[in-house]
């Protein structure tokens, strides 16, 4: 069964201080790793897929990078609007369905 | 705005009862995921449709039921309901060619 453990669960940040999210992970022939932000009481919002170790995307302060056991969410001098929860979820090769990670807290501290 | 819909936004039942939730994905996208998100056990896949057809199962109760209609609109039903079905409902879409995934706004239930 695929599974998805996000560390630490809450992190807490001054603005401008970067740091990484970790996103460890098992599954049955990867077919995609995706990172969502989510607000409290909406859904999750769509950042990145990640499909093969080496890979690497960015936008605006993020960068996720994805190894073969792991994936990184690196947030550089965060501002306090990018405080959110941020999930980490898994999609297998043989099936479609999505497994999640309970997802890390974080909070920017102006 | 992810362009998926989703009502109602609140439901509040009581317990033994039964409700629908309606779910309309984005227009072009084929598919519907639902999930459950409980405080305690994060987002839990629950059931994916694709052009009408079951695809995937996750931990869906029996009790639960779900369909997608041929305007590709989907429907959860949920019966006999506990106290523990409490939870934020969500659907969400799947943009096959590109791989990314739009989340529906939500459909907060509370059963008293």
């Amino acid at each position: 069964e695929d599974q998805v453990t996000q560390s630490p669960e809450a992190l807490r940040l001054q603005e401008g201080e970067s740091s990484s999210l970790n996103c460890s992970y098992t599954v049955s022939g990867l077919r995609g790793l995706f990172w969502y932000r989510q607000d409290p009481g909406k859904g999750p919002e769509f950042l990145f897929t990640l499909y093969s170790a080496g890979e690497e995307k960015e936008k605006e302060r993020l960068k996720a990078t994805l190894t073969k056991k792991e994936s990184f969410l690196h947030i550089t001098a965060p501002k306090p609007e990018d405080s959110a929860t941020y999930l980490c979820a898994v999609q297998g090769g043989s099936n479609y369905k999505l497994t999640f990670g309970k997802g890390t807290l974080l909070t920017v501290n102006p | 705005d992810s362009g998926v819909t989703q009502t109602p936004k609140h439901l509040i039942t009581a317990t033994g009862q039964r409700v629908t939730l309606r779910c309309s994905p984005r227009s072009g996208d084929l598919s519907v995921y639902w999930y459950q998100q409980s405080l305690d056990q994060g987002l839990q896949f629950l059931i994916q449709y694709y052009n009408g057809e079951e695809r995937a199962k996750g931990n869906i109760l029996e009790r639960f039921s779900a369909q997608q209609f041929p305007d590709l609109h989907s429907e959860l039903n949920l019966s006999s309901l506990e106290l523990g079905d409490s939870a934020l409902y969500f659907c969400a879409t799947f943009q096959d060619r590109v791989d990314e995934q739009y989340f529906g706004p939500g459909t907060r239930l509370t059963v008293t």
